[in-house]
C-alpha cells in the first residue's frame, strides 16, 4: 500500500489550494486517512482525518474552520484544502493510513502504518 | 484540550548508553500514549502503542511505560541509528490526536 501526495505548492497569501493524497491500496473506504503537519524545522502537528467510508471527519481544533478534508472513493483519493492561505500555512503536508492495532488490555489503537511523502506549501507574497 | 508536554527538548547521549525520554499528559489519558520516530528527511515510524507495547519489527532495546499523566520512552543501547527526534502522541479521545513538542535525540 502506498498513499502517493501532490506535488509542491507555491501560493500567494488569500489564494486556495487543493492537495491530494491517492491510495494504491485495497478497500481504501475502511482505512481513516489523517493529515499531519509539519511546519520547516518543526514538530508535528495533527492537522485532521477522515473516514472515507462515511466522510465522517475530526479536526483538530487549531484548525478547524482554516481547512477541509474531504474524500473520493472512487478514486480512492483524499484532499486537503484551503480557501484563504496564510504565510503561516507553510508546511510540508502528510497524509496517513491509520491501521487497527491491539493493545494487550484488548483495546484499539489506529496507528499510522503508511506516511504519504509529504506535500510541501509554501505560502508567499 | 488535553496539552502533552515532552521533556527535555534535546537529549545528549553516547551510544551505548540508555536514554530516557518523557511525556506528561495535563491530565489522566491511561494508557493511550504512541511514540513516534522521526529520522531527519523521513517520515515518522510508530514504535510503540498503548504506552507499553511495540510495535511490528521495534528493536526491544526500545520500552515504554507509564499510564495516567505520566509516560517514558526508554532506548537502551543507543545505535548510530537511533538518533532521531521522538513524538508522544494522545491518542484517548480517538479520532482526535495529539502529538507532543518532540525530543531530539542527540550524538554526545
Amino acid at each position: 500500500v502506498q498513499l502517493v501526495q501532490s506535488g509542491a505548492e507555491v501560493k500567494k497569501p488569500g489564494e486556495s489550494l487543493k492537495i491530494s493524497c491517492k491510495s494504491s491500496g485495497n478497500n481504501f473506504s475502511t482505512y481513516w486517512i489523517g493529515w499531519v503537519r509539519q511546519m520547516p524545522g518543526k514538530g508535528l502537528e495533527w492537522v485532521a482525518i477522515i473516514y472515507p467510508g462515511d466522510s465522517d471527519t475530526t479536526y483538530s481544533p487549531s484548525f478547524q474552520g482554516h481547512v477541509t478534508v474531504s474524500a473520493d472513493t472512487a478514486t480512492s483519493t483524499v484532499y486537503l484544502q484551503w480557501s484563504s492561505l496564510k504565510a503561516s500555512d507553510t508546511a510540508t503536508y502528510y497524509c496517513t493510513r491509520h491501521f487497527p492495532m491491539v493493545t494487550t488490555d484488548g483495546y484499539y489503537y489506529y496507528g499510522v502504518d503508511v506516511w504519504g511523502q509529504g506535500t510541501t506549501v509554501t505560502v508567499s507574497s | 484540550e488535553i496539552v502533552m508536554t515532552q521533556s527535555p527538548a534535546t537529549l545528549s547521549v553516547s551510544p551505548g548508553e540508555r536514554a530516557t525520554l518523557s511525556c506528561r499528559a495535563s491530565q489522566s489519558v491511561s494508557n493511550k500514549i504512541a511514540w513516534y520516530q522521526q529520522k531527519p528527511g523521513q517520515t515518522p515510524r510508530l514504535l510503540i502503542y498503548g504506552a507499553s507495547t511495540r510495535a511490528t519489527g521495534i528493536p526491544a532495546r526500545f520500552s515504554g511505560s507509564g499510564s495516567g499523566t505520566e509516560f517514558t520512552l526508554t532506548i537502551s543501547g543507543l545505535q548510530s541509528e537511533d538518533f532521531a527526534v521522538y513524538y508522544c502522541q494522545l491518542y484517548s479521545n480517538w479520532p482526535s490526536l495529539t502529538f507532543g513538542g518532540g525530543t531530539k535525540v542527540d550524538i554526545k
